[in-house]
């Protein structure tokens, strides 16, 4: 089954702590994007890549940290400087090509801070 | 900036009726558009990809058109059913600095369909 995988599907964090968030996809796609989605809001992108070993900021890149050592995962960190992490996070990925490019979710990690 | 803007943020049909979402943004300037559909829950399903060349998609009861000049798009649901209700998106893709590219999200209409 071609698609993408994000785990876990819920997580709990205390105060002050680090979480990662796993994304892993088999459809050989270049770019992984991570978001977040909160009640009453848009998507918001976190960090993207379009290649192994580089990534970029999104608008709200400020607390979390990400990497890509291999194609397929795009793991995402969130440090204890985000002050507000209790959301819903979602994982892309597609093509580079500029018009075509159709993104592609998973199905969610939702994060609650104790 | 762009900005994506969905009205009405809610929706409710009865079953069988055709219905109209629709979609605007500000900057013409976009190389696609996509619509998703969201269940409570759940991730983004991709509905449908019209790029800045076309005019419209059409995917079973599904039908997207796109009018960059204006900065409209609508999506089409014919026959509607109960299964159709969710959420449903729409987001452009706009050249955010050299090669880079992303896609900026409307907040979504919530679609109730009345059995």
């Amino acid at each position: 089954d071609g698609g993408i995988t994000q785990s876990p599907k819920y997580l709990f964090r205390k105060e002050g702590q680090n979480v990662t968030l796993s994304c892993e996809q088999n459809l050989n796609h270049d770019a992984m994007y991570w978001y977040r989605q909160d009640p009453g809001q848009g998507l918001r992108l976190i960090y993207y890549s379009q290649i192994v070993n580089d990534f970029q900021k999104g608008d709200i890149a400020e607390g979390y940290s990400v990497s890509r050592e291999k194609k397929e995962s795009f793991p995402l960190t969130v440090t204890s400087a985000q002050k507000n992490p209790t959301a819903f996070y979602l994982c892309a990925s597609s093509f580079l090509h500029r018009e075509a490019g159709e993104q592609f979710f998973g199905p969610g990690t939702r994060l609650t801070v104790l | 900036k762009q900005e994506v803007t969905q009205i009405p943020a809610a929706l409710s049909v009865p079953e069988g009726e055709n219905l109209v979402l629709n979609c605007s943004f500000t900057d013409s300037a976009i190389y696609n558009l996509q619509w998703f559909r969201q269940d409570p829950g759940k991730g983004l399903t991709s509905l449908l990809l019209i790029q800045s060349s076309q005019r419209e998609q059409t995917s079973g009861r599904l039908n997207a058109s796109l009018d960059k000049s204006s900065g409209r798009s609508t999506l089409y649901i014919a026959a509607s059913q109960p299964g159709d209700s969710a959420t449903y998106l729409c987001a452009v893709k706009v050249r955010t600095g050299a090669g880079s590219y992303q896609l900026t999200f409307g907040k979504g209409t919530k679609l109730s369909v009345i059995p």
